[in-house]
């Protein structure tokens, strides 16, 4: 099945805001609102950020947020700060293949 | 609290057979949605399989006919059964779930590293 399409790298400074893309097709992203972000640090499990879109699971400070356009999710972190240096991964529900789930290529976040 | 604990990695030769567990405990394998995800050293995250709380599985096409998911309600434990390994199935795998949501995954394990080589 066919990867997400995310930027390899992003970076920014402390206290800055950086937005991280996530393209898809309309049989995945663009159909559906089944959009999740992933924040994993190195060496640790994947940790849910934001699911359908914008939905932050409990605990997730609100300088974390998502949003769809089109074919084409974005997770945009505020206020930036040196613990949110990590690999971030989008996934969507997708129609195209046999499985119906699919991830992000991942996009490492480094805070200059 | 939702924990997840894999366990049954290890080093194995191509063409071998490994089985992984997943105890879970806070919550009911058998009424969630639960997966298993991998990740190959330096590389980005792969679904592998899920069962779904009524018993539909479903596999990514790379290990289709080769690898099986399966839970035992008694035990609370998810499985996944791996057979006629190759080296491009080394990889961290994952036990993962939802809870009630599918394909979100609230849930992680610590993950459990396969090795396929001679």
């Amino acid at each position: 099945q066919s990867a997400l399409t995310q930027p390899p790298s992003v970076s920014g400074s402390p206290g800055q805001s950086v937005t991280i893309s996530c393209t898809g097709t309309s049989s995945d992203v663009g159909s559906y609102n089944r959009v999740s972000w992933y924040q994993q640090p190195p060496g640790t499990a994947p940790k849910l950020m934001i699911y359908e879109v914008s939905n932050r699971p409990s605990g997730v400070p609100d300088r974390f947020s998502g949003s769809k356009s089109g074919n084409t999710a974005s997770l945009t972190i505020s206020g930036l700060q040196a613990e949110d240096e990590a690999d971030y991964y989008c996934s969507s529900y997708t129609s195209s293949s046999t499985f119906d789930v699919v991830f992000g290529g991942g996009t490492k976040l480094t805070v200059l | 609290e939702v924990q997840l604990v894999e366990s049954g990695g290890g080093l194995i030769q191509p063409g071998g057979s490994l089985r992984l567990s997943c105890a879970a405990s806070g919550f009911t394998v058998s009424s969630n949605y639960m997966s298993w995800v991998r990740q190959a050293p330096g590389k980005g995250l792969e679904w592998v399989s899920v069962i779904y709380s009524g018993g539909s599985t479903y596999y990514a096409d790379s290990v289709k006919g080769r690898f099986t998911i399966s839970r035992d309600n008694s035990k609370n434990t998810l499985y996944l059964q791996m057979n006629s390994l190759r080296a491009e199935d080394t990889a961290v795998y994952y036990c993962a779930s939802g809870g009630s949501y599918y394909p979100e995954l609230f849930y992680w394990g610590q993950g459990t590293l396969v090795t396929v080589s001679s």
